[in-house]
């Protein structure tokens, strides 16, 4: 069936370094993709999407590429801070009928000050 | 303003006995999710409203999963005759659209033990 998957468990970076946080997905259907960031103890926050017709989005210290072509997703995470320590989900949206969101296992990002 | 909320926080169960787990979204929003969260893992879609109708409950695992929002707001996922595999985070989470590309909020989590 689809997934999302991450190609690395856990990376570790030193404050104020870029972080690069890579998924793979295998449903070319899907429409949407979104990353979100869980903390301990707390439900996923959304940091970033991207719709399936862009390959490049920018928002504040976070970049999301898009590579349609090998099914790739990717989140860049300027000048990386102690508060982004966090597990990193990528998600695609799609409607079969309803919606549905299907999440890869995560990236766990640790800071380093 | 106020965001997801999710009651209890925690739950501990007796192995067979039914828990029921309360979603509050936020107000107005139309579209509302149910995920479970193993531990160490991505949340897992279980089922999906639209206002008062569940337009997919594809994801619940069994017969003992049972999802309602009778008027379109507040959601609770029932369990009956638990089991210990149905220890999890239960995590919901709503959008005020009923279109993909929308953001979805999500709730703190009830935290589910079955012992």
């Amino acid at each position: 069936g689809e997934s999302v998957g991450l190609h690395l468990p856990t990376l570790s970076v030193q404050e104020g370094d870029n972080s690069i946080i890579n998924c793979a997905y295998s449903n070319s259907a899907s429409d949407y993709f979104i990353w979100y960031k869980q903390e301990s103890g707390k439900g996923p926050q959304f940091i970033i999407d991207i719709r399936s017709n862009m390959d490049k989005r920018q928002g504040q210290r976070v970049t999301v590429l898009l590579n349609k072509t090998v099914k790739h997703l990717s989140l860049q995470i300027a000048a990386t801070q102690p508060g982004d320590s966090a597990v990193y989900f990528c998600a695609e949206n799609s409607y079969t009928g309803g919606f549905k969101t299907i999440f890869g296992a995560g990236t766990r990002l640790f800071v380093k000050a | 303003g106020a965001g997801v909320s999710q009651s209890p926080r925690y739950k501990v169960a007796k192995r067979g006995q039914d828990v029921a787990l309360r979603c509050d979204p936020i107000s107005g929003h139309v579209s509302l999710f149910w995920y479970q969260q193993a531990l160490g893992q991505g949340p897992e879609f279980l089922t999906y409203f639209q206002n008062e109708a569940q337009l997919d409950k594809s994801g619940l695992p069994s017969d003992r999963f049972f999802a309602e929002r009778p008027e379109g707001s507040v959601s609770t996922l029932k369990i009956q005759r638990t089991q210990q595999e149905d220890s999890a985070v239960y995590l919901c989470a709503s959008s005020l659209a009923a279109i993909v590309q929308e953001t979805q909020y999500f709730g703190p989590g009830t935290r589910l033990l079955v012992l």
